[in-house]
């Protein structure tokens, strides 16, 4: 089983909705958690970083964090055709020397369609 | 803002050949990160420095290897290249490796073996 584990799409939402994406991993000392959205071809774009149990806003962008399920979600509201992208979960090795180790989920690609 | 550069872009080789891809991180940023992204892959952890000194390692093949120099740019060499080695080759720097420094990538460098 795969250490981070992302909601199989692909993801499509209208224009204006409220898009949810998924994440689980397996490591309970994990202490770091990341999405990031990628455009074919193009590297990483870090959207949102969150360390701390519940929610964090940064404008249309929501990440929750629940430690006790190992579970961390990314929301877009409002999502426009340009969010269109594949979206990364990754979370930061707890054991190594190197917190930017990073562990990465398959990715969950979404369509936002006019 | 200045970003993470790596050169080159697109780099294509024989197999057996040898690559060596070049990535200057962000200023001031002491840390690095290589991660190897294969088509429809998420990427994968391959090495990190920080402070001129190999902090972690990956799933690196013993073919690759890697330093971070004095001006904190850092290069992969890879050598006996192989056509499984053909992938995305991101470097990433982030300030320090403390929790939670969040890793901004460079644009990438695609490696075609042929």
């Amino acid at each position: 089983q795969k250490e981070v584990e992302q909601n199989s799409g692909p993801l499509s939402v209208p224009e204006g909705a409220i898009a949810s994406l998924n994440c689980t991993y397996s490591d309970r000392g994990s202490q770091s958690f990341f999405w990031y959205r990628q455009y074919s071809g193009k590297s990483p774009e870090l959207i949102m970083f969150i360390y701390s149990n519940g929610d964090k806003e940064d404008g249309r962008f929501t990440a929750q964090l629940n430690k006790a399920s190992q579970y961390v979600s990314l929301l877009i509201r409002d999502s426009q055709p340009s969010d269109s992208a594949t979206y990364l979960c990754a979370v930061g090795d707890a054991g190594g020397t190197s917190y930017g180790k990073l562990t990465f989920g398959q990715g969950t690609i979404l369509t936002v369609h006019p | 803002a200045a970003g993470v550069i790596q050169s080159p872009r697109h780099l294509i080789k024989e197999k057996r050949e040898t690559a060596t891809l070049k990535c200057y991180p962000i200023p001031r940023h002491d840390t690095v990160y290589w991660y190897q992204q294969g088509p429809g892959q998420d990427p994968q952890f391959l090495i990190s420095f920080y402070e001129k000194m190999q902090s972690d390692k990956g799933s690196i093949p013993d073919r690759f290897s890697a330093q971070q120099f004095s001006d904190y740019h850092s290069e992969l060499n890879m050598s006996s290249l192989e056509l499984g080695d053909s992938a995305l080759y991101f470097c990433a720097s982030s300030l320090g490796t403390a929790t939670g420094s969040p890793l901004h990538f460079g644009n990438g460098t695609r490696l075609t073996v042929t």
